[in-house]
């Protein structure tokens, strides 16, 4: 089954002890991206990648990491996490980037299902 | 930063009937539009999706229009079933994807 598959699901910690939100999909999509979605906002971009070893910087990406060492693989780090990073993320895929700097071209993404996270 | 999707908060409908969800955008670049279905904890599901190119595109039980004069995308389900209660949002790619917050659908029994 094509999925996108995010873990944990569920998180509380507390402020400054370092997590990492894994991201794997299994459909060989060029694009991956993280988000956050917080109550009256929508979904807001936190990072992305056009292809392996290749991430940049989306609208919201203080306070976090991410890499692309492998193709299916695309994990969220927070190093020092703080309260206002309390969210449900999400990390989403694509296939055939385009050189579009910024886009993920006109496919639309796959999502997984959420990791909520609370940082106390 | 602009904003996408002036959505109406929430919709209930009879079961049987037809829903409309619409969704207005401020940038008349954007070339790719998306409808999402997001369940309660669960993730954004893809619906359907139109390119700037096109007025009108079906799917199944479901329409997408888009006028792009008065940037304005609508949703439209056809024959509203409790399992197409959910929040649906519209998402436009400018140089990214830029995403509404969303219509809450209520299909009443």
């Amino acid at each position: 089954e094509a999925q996108v598959t995010q873990n944990p699901r569920y998180l509380i910690t507390v402020t400054g002890k370092k997590l990492t939100v894994t991201c794997s999909q299994n459909m060989n999509h060029e694009y991956m991206s993280w988000y956050r979605q917080d109550p009256g906002l929508g979904l807001r971009q936190i990072y992305y990648s056009m292809n392996v070893e290749v991430t940049d910087k989306g609208d919201v990406p203080e306070g976090y990491k991410v890499s692309r060492k492998e193709k299916r693989n695309f994990p969220l780090i927070l190093e020092s996490p703080s309260p206002n990073q309390t969210s449900l993320y999400f990390c989403a895929s694509s296939q055939r980037a385009t050189t579009d700097p910024t886009g993920g071209g006109n496919q639309p993404q796959h999502f997984g299902d959420g990791t909520r996270l609370s940082i106390l | 930063g602009e904003s996408v999707g002036l959505h109406l908060p929430t919709l209930s409908v009879q079961e049987g009937d037809n829903s409309i969800i619409n969704c207005a955008y401020s940038n008349s670049a954007s070339d790719y539009f998306i409808w999402y279905k997001q369940e309660s904890g669960k993730g954004p599901q893809f619906i359907i999706d139109i390119r700037s190119n096109m007025d009108k595109r079906q799917g199944q039980r479901v329409t997408v229009l888009l006028n792009k004069t008065v940037k304005h995308l609508s949703l439209q389900i056809a024959a509203t079933q409790p399992g197409d209660s959910a929040v649906y949002f519209c998402a436009e790619k400018r140089l990214g994807f830029y995403f509404g917050t969303g219509t809450s659908l209520t299909v009443i029994p």
